[in-house]
């Protein structure tokens, strides 16, 4: 089946610095979203991508839909301590007559170090 | 809040037990996802109803169904349960009809013993 990569797997950083992650896959897909998820709770839609190219941005986060429709990236600038959590990029091949399931990457733990 | 309400929130049962999880969209949507999150398999899509008929179909068991109802609540049954089935399973809601926004509820936490 449809498989998302997304890297890195975890990220150490200080508190002020700026992140970057990003997803790619061997499949075309029409729309990425990207995700945020504390331990216990479910996922949070942060950001979602409709347009190949498309720059979108929420607050501190930016996240792109690649040219080629085959991946995507989020930046979180001047990263802070509420920002720990797991992201997750999230694509669908939907092309009409209602919504599909999403494909999920694996996840980037983001860690903030003291 | 995503709106999106699953119970319960936890739930113990034995092998080859049967249980029922229930999910209530936000207002206005009317699809209903699952997913199943496990360490190893990650975040999957089991299987989504639109306005009460099933959409689509991923990676669900022949041993797990799911229903919507009337009312746009759906229910996820697990049935002749396994040890390998204890994972967090999600619910998630669309407007649907051109938007892949999909708002995920707070989960269930499903332990097989």
């Amino acid at each position: 089946g449809q498989q998302l990569n997304q890297s890195p797997q975890s990220m150490f950083i200080q508190e002020g610095e700026d992140v970057s992650m990003n997803c790619t896959s061997s499949s075309i897909f029409n729309t990425w979203l990207w995700y945020k998820q504390d331990p216990g709770e479910g996922p949070v839609l942060l950001i979602a991508l409709y347009k190949a190219g498309e720059l979108t941005s929420n607050g501190r986060l930016t996240a792109q839909f690649g040219i080629t429709r085959k991946d995507s990236f989020l930046n979180i600038s001047a990263s802070i301590p509420s920002d720990v959590g797991i992201y997750f990029c999230a694509g669908t091949q939907y092309s009409g007559g209602g919504a599909d399931g999403l494909t999920f990457g694996k996840g980037t733990h983001l860690i903030i170090q003291p | 809040d995503s709106g999106v309400t699953q119970t319960p929130k936890h739930l113990i049962t034995a092998t080859g037990q049967r249980v029922t999880l229930r999910c209530s969209p936000r207002s206005g949507d009317l699809s209903v996802y699952w997913y199943q999150q496990s360490l190893d398999q990650g975040l999957q899509f089991l299987i989504q109803y639109y306005n009460g008929e099933e959409r689509a179909k991923g990676n669900i068991l022949e041993r797990f169904s799911a229903q919507q109802f009337p009312d746009l609540h759906s229910e996820l049954n697990l049935s002749s349960l396994e040890l390998g089935d204890s994972a967090l399973y999600f619910c998630a809601s669309s407007v649907a009809g051109g938007r892949n926004e999909q708002f995920f509820g707070p989960g269930t936490r499903l332990t097989v013993l």
